[in-house]
């Protein structure tokens, strides 16, 4: 089964300050994804990557880069993080971009800004 | 643009009674449906998919019918049982292929003994 694995599993961040979370796969999967979830909300796409050393906009970026150096990593970036990007992150690989996919999730990052 | 729709935020039952979780979708595209669900703590997991209109899956005693005339992929289970209790997403892919996916907002399933 695909390995998908995030650091850290949570994170305290002060307003203002600089956020990075980590995600790295193991099953050579070429797509990969960072989703946000809200208490009461499902999942929402931030930025997804078909290839290392590039990166595509989801439905919500405002407020988050994405960085890809490989196929096995993948990052979200929050330069200045807010009180609003408090939530659930998730990241997740698939081994193609087909309707039919499936995702594998890792675990989240449970995100608190202050 | 895509959008899916679970009615139900929260859904609670005794142990062995029938279960079904509704969700409604709409796209231009043909859809491709999935339940993923999230136990306490853990990660999303698949649970079934579906873009074969009026053909039941079934995963784990679980089932689920696309039927394309409503736009329609409930999530059903017999008899429900404990270990159930989780959150469940339904998800619509976007026909771009791309594997991006709209979720809906999640029923939360709680078993009770």
């Amino acid at each position: 089964e695909a390995a998908v694995t995030q650091s850290p599993r949570s994170k305290v961040a002060v307003t203002g300050g600089k956020v990075t979370l980590s995600c790295h796969q193991t099953n050579n999967h070429d797509y990969m994804y960072w989703y946000r979830q809200d208490t009461g909300h499902g999942l929402r796409l931030i930025h997804y990557s078909y290839v290392a050393d590039s990166t595509e906009k989801g439905d919500i970026p405002d407020g988050y880069k994405a960085s890809r150096p490989s196929q096995e990593n993948f990052s979200l970036i929050l330069e200045l993080a807010s009180l609003s990007q408090t939530a659930v992150y998730f990241c997740a690989s698939s081994h193609w971009g087909s309707s039919a996919e499936t995702l594998y999730f890792g675990s989240g990052t449970r995100l608190t800004v202050l | 643009g895509d959008s899916v729709t679970q009615t139900e935020g929260l859904v609670t039952l005794t142990k062995g009674l029938p279960v079904m979780l509704n969700c409604t979708y709409q796209t231009t595209y043909s859809p491709f449906l999935f339940w993923y669900v999230q136990h306490l703590n853990e990660a999303p997991k698949l649970l079934l998919k579906s873009s074969t209109d009026n053909k039941r899956t079934e995963h784990q005693g679980f089932y689920a019918t696309l039927h394309k005339s409503s736009s329609s992929f409930h999530l059903q289970k017999s008899s429900v049982q404990l270990s159930d209790s989780a959150l469940y997403f339904c998800a619509l892919s976007d026909g771009t292929n791309t594997g991006k996916l709209t979720f809906g907002d999640g029923t939360v399933l709680t078993v009770k003994p």
